[in-house]
């Protein structure tokens, strides 16, 4: 059974326009979620995270949004750039502390030039 | 400052065979984590530690060992190779709540 699940396998977006990456997640428990970037042949690397004390936390381009009640979460990028092209995952743990992170299956995101 | 070093980067391996996948941080992080990405799968955590000594596992943890004799190293050990360990294998290390992973090791078992 899958605890975090991101929908959407891919996802292409015009350069400068916002991409929203979509996760939700089936664990009452989880309070603290992570976004992390994966390039090909390269080991993910942590984006940005959010508390659930918190609904939204935003770090220059990007922002993270926490919808407890729907246990719903998403990353907004903008202006999406080339660059930002790669995997997205999203990550979530329980409040227990072990750092035992879920993760979701993962998003393509492509930005057009 | 090398962060998390993985070794070997790619591993062919026949059925039956044994192996061990190396991790090595030089953080200084007590927290560290192995996992599997494949397919359609996301990463699944295969064992984790908590500090030198302690190790404890994860969702997929069947057909894996580890060990974590100082806080730097956190080797995978496969005992009995089978080709449904073909899989990426990524190590962490964590600070707080925020994990470093290293590059990968691709493992194919033949």
């Amino acid at each position: 059974d899958q605890q975090v699940k991101q929908n959407s396998p891919s996802l292409s977006v015009q350069e400068g326009r916002i991409s929203i990456l979509n996760c939700d997640y089936t664990n009452s428990m989880f309070d603290y979620f992570l976004w992390y970037k994966k390039y090909p042949a390269e080991g993910p690397t942590f984006l940005i995270s959010i508390s659930s004390i918190k609904d939204k936390n935003e770090d220059g381009r990007f922002t993270v949004f926490l919808n407890k009640s729907a246990k719903h979460l998403s990353l907004h990028i903008v202006p999406s750039q080339p660059g930002d092209s790669a995997v997205y995952f999203c990550a979530a743990s329980e409040a227990s502390g072990t750092y035992k992170y879920i993760f979701g299956t993962g998003t393509r995101l492509k930005v057009l030039a | 400052n090398a962060g998390v070093t993985q070794t070997p980067k790619f591993q062919v391996l026949k059925t039956g065979q044994s192996m061990t996948l190396q991790c090595a941080q030089d953080m200084n992080h007590e927290y560290m984590s192995w996992y599997r990405q494949d397919p359609g799968m996301g990463l699944r955590l295969i064992h984790y530690s908590v500090g030198a000594g302690i190790t404890d596992q994860g969702e997929v943890p069947n057909g894996y060992n580890v060990s974590r004799s100082t806080t730097e190293d956190f080797p995978l050990r496969l005992l009995s190779a089978a080709p449904s360990q073909t899989s990426v294998y990524f190590c962490a290390s964590l600070r707080g709540t925020e994990a470093f992973f290293g590059q990968g090791t691709r493992l194919t078992v033949v």
